[in-house]
């Protein structure tokens, strides 16, 4: 099956920061969203994008399916990003296999 | 403001008791997943059904799972008998799949968070 590999796993950062995250993949993908489990555990859409690059204010995202990967980019950090940000992807199936995550702490 | 919606939030029993964790999916949606996360095996899909019908519950421990879609509008996981080990976050999800395609975004509801003494 598909493997999926984010890095870094775990990110400390000072509030007005930038980061990258990235997910790497071990196959060709047809579906790729990005994930944030806040401090309440409920997991949140952020970007449904198996190619191509969007934006949602501060946050936008890049997948290069050709190249197995993709990044997720925060610009401006606040202290409500802080979370675990899940990277999840699918071949032509239903299922989505989760990565294990990447740990952000913003600290004020 | 569309989302899917899970009963209990919480919920605290003894082994070999009965659990059934309930899921209201986005009005319209097709297809219905329930996940299970914990901290050692990550998120893990336990069931999926499309248009109602089970099509995979290959994830699910059988003798003691069941999951079902009595309507378009409820979906149910049960455990029976529960044991510790279930302990965890389980998670339902929904999403909308055209015809021809197995796969779209998921949108995910809140979580039951299980534990089970």
């Amino acid at each position: 099956g598909i493997q999926v590999e984010q890095s870094p796993p775990d990110l400390i950062l000072q509030e007005g920061a930038n980061s990258t995250l990235r997910c790497n993949f071990s196959d060709s993908v047809n579906n790729l969203q990005w994930f944030h489990q806040n401090p309440w555990g409920q997991l949140i859409n952020l970007f449904y994008i198996p190619s191509g690059t969007k934006q949602n204010g501060r946050l936008s995202a890049t997948t290069v399916a050709t190249e197995r990967y993709s990044l997720l980019y925060i610009s401006s950090s606040q202290t409500t990003d802080s979370g675990v940000y899940f990277c999840a992807v699918g071949d032509s199936s239903y299922k989505l296999i989760f990565g294990s995550g990447t740990r952000l702490l913003v600290r004020p | 403001d569309a989302r899917v919606t899970q009963t209990p939030r919480h919920k605290v029993t003894e082994m070999g008791q009965e659990v059934t964790m309930r899921c209201q999916p986005i009005l319209g949606h097709n297809t219905v997943f329930w996940y299970r996360q914990t901290m050692m095996q990550g998120l893990e899909l336990l069931a999926y059904f499309r248009n109602r019908a089970p099509l995979d519950d290959s994830g699910m421990p059988k003798d003691r799972f069941s999951a079902e879609m009595p309507d378009a509008t409820l979906a149910t996981l049960k455990i029976q008998p529960s044991e510790p080990r279930d302990s965890a976050v389980y998670f339902c999800a929904s999403g909308l799949v055209p015809d021809g395609r197995s796969y779209n975004e998921q949108f995910f509801g809140p979580g039951t968070r299980l534990t089970v003494l």
